[in-house]
Order: C-alpha cells, then sequence, then structure tokens
C-alpha cells in the first residue's frame, strides 16, 4: 500500500532555516502536502505542490520536490518560536481521493 | 463560505460505553467526507470516508462505525469502547468541484476511554 515516512523530531535555533524531508511510495501522486498541527489542536493547511513542479515558495516556506526519487521537502527560512508544531506531509490520490499521512515531524525552535 | 464543525471538542468515556461523534459542513453540498483518526499525537490514520449519503467506505478493520445520514453530516460511531479507542478524531472534507485537490480539517474531537 501507499506509505509517507518523515523524521520524527528536528530541533534548529531561532532565525535558522529549517529543513523537513519526506519520502513517499505512491508514484500516482497528484498533489503533496504540508501541514502544521500546534499543540492540541487540529491540521493547518501549510502550502501543497503539484507533482509536475520541482519546487514552490510561499513566503518564509519552500517546497521541494524529487518525483524520480519520491522525496519532499520543507524549507522555514527565518524560523521562529512560534514555528514549533509538529508538520506532517501528505500525499493525494486513490480512489477515495484521500490523504495519506507521514508520521509527522516534531519541530522544536530553540531561543 | 464553507466550515467544518465537529463536536464535542473533548470527550471522556468508560470502556464499554457508546460513542457518537458528529461532523458537520456548511457552505457546499455533495462533498466527500473524511473520518482520520490521531492516536498517541501522532500520524493520522484514515478510518472511514463517504462520497454520498448512505455511502461508507471503511479502510481499516475496528470496532467502530459512520454513518452519513444527510448529505453535510457524518457520524462516528460505537456501540461499545475500547481503551485504543481513545485519541483525536478529525473530520474532514473535500469539494467535488473546484478545486478538487484540497481537503479541509474540522477542530476535532478529543477522545479519551478509562
Amino acid at each position: 500500500g501507499e506509505d509517507v515516512e518523515q523524521s520524527l523530531f528536528l530541533s534548529v535555533r531561532e532565525g535558522d532555516s529549517s529543513v523537513i524531508n519526506c519520502t513517499y511510495t505512491d508514484s500516482s501522486s497528484t498533489y503533496l502536502y504540508w501541514y502544521k498541527q500546534e499543540p492540541g489542536a487540529g491540521l493547518q493547511l501549510l502550502t501543497y505542490i503539484f507533482s509536475n513542479m520541482d519546487m514552490k515558495q510561499d513566503q518564509r516556506l519552500t517546497v521541494l520536490l524529487n518525483k524520480k526519487d519520491k522525496h519532499l521537502s520543507l524549507r522555514i527560512a527565518d524560523t521562529q518560536t512560534g514555528d514549533s508544531a509538529i508538520y506532517f506531509c501528505a500525499d493525494f490520490g486513490g480512489s477515495a481521493r484521500q490523504l495519506t499521512f507521514g508520521s509527522g515531524t516534531q519541530l522544536t525552535v530553540l531561543p | 463560505s464553507q466550515t467544518i464543525h465537529q463536536w464535542p471538542a473533548t470527550l471522556v468515556q468508560p470502556v464499554g460505553s457508546p460513542l457518537s461523534l458528529e461532523c458537520t459542513v456548511e457552505g457546499t453540498s455533495n462533498p466527500n467526507l473524511y473520518w482520520y483518526r490521531q492516536a498517541a499525537g501522532r500520524g493520522l490514520q484514515l478510518l472511514f470516508y463517504s462520497v454520498g449519503i448512505g455511502q461508507i467506505s471503511s479502510e481499516v478493520p475496528q470496532n467502530l462505525s459512520a454513518s452519513r445520514p444527510q448529505d453535510r453530516q457524518f457520524i462516528l460511531s460505537s456501540k461499545k469502547l475500547l481503551l485504543s479507542d481513545s485519541g483525536f478524531y478529525l473530520c474532514a472534507w473535500i469539494p467535488t468541484g473546484p478545486p478538487y485537490n484540497e481537503q479541509f480539517f474540522g477542530p476535532g474531537t478529543r477522545l479519551t476511554v478509562l
């Protein structure tokens, strides 16, 4: 079946860049997403990229997609303490048009 | 504008008790609806999805069930809760019109089974 994998933890210093990585297995994925979840809260869509794109930039966020290697990354420039959260990547597809989520990466921003 | 409601926000239930979580969507018609569970603050697992009234598909075997009695209402139920049913339950929807790819999530229900 489809699988999406992420590393579990990442710590960065405030002001540095964060890079969160994700790999997926479904070659038919049409869209790939990044969601943010703050403690005790629901999911917030951060950004997404269409599978025929290599890069998408949205203010401090840059998404890179290597379709050949099925590798997705999210770069957060000038990381702030408010960026501390769990970040989920997900791919979109299937007969139900559902999202398949990775396990989430806990980003901790140190002062 | 479209909105999605879930209630209750928090629920504590004893083992063996029944469960009913409700999700309603406003501002759209004939959406695809989804129930996800997030256990232990980690990854989300798709439990059920529905493409129309009375049409339910289950992704994983479990003691939970889902129903869609109305176009914009999706209910998650159990006759007897297990400890392992504890988690954060998220309802989501996707429109059948554009944007075809964006899935919107509700605020979630945090269920603790004791």
